[in-house]
């Protein structure tokens, strides 16, 4: 079956410029996360999701950046005003179950931002 | 916080060589500890895992134990070939109210020369 899949897979935009990043969960997912790599760094986490539940926004980096799901399935993070610094690859994952001790999150080929 | 600490890269071996990634973590309660591996061109994917302390997981010649004492889950394999050329991510997840969260190290780079 078909994996998580993400688009576009590269964007480059202008400072100042909104950004949309859109990620298509593995079907019968029902939590969905959002991370970002910055270069040469570890992934951070973003947002999670888990079916109609209020999503866990903690670690949105600043209210520049907003992520919506409609249900389980399509998400499209949004980041506003676009910086240098926003410049990564962001990744999007999908699990089945995040309520089981396995926990598989299986993630999607990421985006990469270049803000110039 | 929740963190992972990973040993410094780039590793740099051998083919047969041993192989040692050391990860130690903090966490609240009792985390769930995986290794994610990216390998060139291609997506972040599951290694292995352990849930509980001294499971240990296993995968593709791969191990960790989870060692609470120490808080640790280094990554190991006795012999390296070259298609194990890869960026290796020790992860974490506390359960509880931030089940389903990852924390990440900041990943090690292995290169593995015939």
């Amino acid at each position: 079956g078909a994996g998580v899949s993400q688009s576009p897979s590269n964007k480059v935009t202008e400072k100042g410029k909104d950004v949309e990043l859109r990620c298509d969960p593995i079907s019968g997912h029902t939590a969905l996360y959002w991370y970002r790599q910055r270069l040469g760094q570890g992934l951070e986490f973003l947002i999670y999701f888990q079916g109609n539940s209020a999503p866990d926004k903690s670690g949105l980096p600043s209210d520049r950046f907003s992520a919506e799901r409609t249900g389980e399935s399509v998400s499209t993070l949004t980041i506003q005003r676009t910086q240098q610094e926003d410049s990564a690859v962001y990744l999007c994952a999908s699990s089945r179950n995040p309520t089981s001790s396995l926990l598989e999150q299986y993630f999607g080929p990421g985006t990469r931002l270049t803000v110039t | 916080g929740d963190s992972v600490t990973q040993m410094e890269g780039p590793v740099t071996l051998s083919e047969e060589a041993f192989l040692t990634i050391n990860c130690t973590y903090t966490a609240t309660g009792y985390p769930s500890l995986f290794w994610y591996v990216q390998y060139p061109g291609e997506g972040l994917q599951l290694l292995l895992k352990a849930t509980k302390a001294d499971d240990k997981g296993s995968n593709k010649g791969f191990e960790a134990t989870y060692r609470k004492e120490t808080t640790s889950f280094h990554l190991e394999k006795g012999s390296v070939q070259v298609s194990d050329s890869a960026v290796y991510f020790c992860a974490l997840s506390s359960g509880g109210t931030s089940y389903g969260k990852l924390t990440f190290g900041q990943g090690t780079i292995l290169t593995v020369h015939p």
